[in-house]
């Protein structure tokens, strides 16, 4: 299994530029998220799928959106990039149920200069 | 899901147990006990959790108290590669759980040679 796999790793943005990160997992999982993990901060939820076709939002939703049209995939559109997006940003997935371990991604470094 | 208090750091000598404490005096009787950890702005990493009884497995131990108001774990015999954030979550079990986990601050372990 390849778990939880992001892409780019890195991204630079000028603002207003718009851009999708790619989330992909192998493992089944119904659930899957987005993280964004400012300098100095703990993690922050943007966006959670539940399931294809179903998704929600999360603590700071503005400024993104999301899709979830397969299993598998759980991408993250920034539609204008701001600098207030510069952050890391991190997938996770897991199997529903209260009592189920999260697996994250590597993450992705954006910048929006 | 109920809030978790953590001290902000702690040091650890290498070779010694780590107890990272925490606290979550309004935790509800469906809410389990998880810890995460962070190593360097690496994607969070699932350590263990529990709902009542103590946990153990191959990474650390959970100790939950009788009155499941607060937690510690333990690393028995911390290495210079256990320097990470450690972040302690309650979140609510069930079969729908939507999987949201709600990230605070987190303890700072260093270890140290």
């Amino acid at each position: 299994n390849a778990g939880v796999t992001q892409t780019p790793k890195f991204q630079v943005l000028k603002t207003g530029q718009s851009m999708t990160l790619q989330c992909a997992q192998d493992m089944n999982h119904e659930y899957m998220s987005w993280y964004r993990q400012d300098p100095g901060m703990g993690l922050r939820l943007i966006h959670y799928s539940v399931g294809a076709g179903i998704t929600d939002q999360g603590e700071v939703p503005n400024g993104y959106n999301v899709s979830r049209s397969t299993t598998e995939d759980f991408p993250l559109r920034l539609l204008s990039a701001a600098p207030s997006q510069t952050s890391v940003y991190f997938c996770a997935s897991s199997y529903l149920g209260g009592s189920y371990e999260q697996y994250f991604g590597p993450g992705t470094r954006l910048t929006v200069t | 899901d109920a809030k978790t208090t953590q001290p902000t750091s702690m040091d650890c000598a290498e070779g010694r147990a780590a107890n990272l404490p925490c606290n979550h005096s309004t935790i509800s009787g469906n809410e389990y006990v998880y810890w995460y950890r962070q190593i360097h702005s690496q994607g969070p990493q699932y350590i263990i959790h529990g709902l009542k009884n103590n946990e153990t497995n191959e990474m650390a131990s959970l100790i939950i108290t009788e009155d499941r108001k607060s937690s510690t774990l333990i690393l028995p015999h911390a290495t210079l590669r256990d320097t990470a954030v450690y972040y302690c979550i309650v979140r609510v079990s069930t079969s729908s759980n939507t999987g949201k986990l709600i990230f605070g601050q987190g303890t700072t372990l260093q270890v140290k040679p």
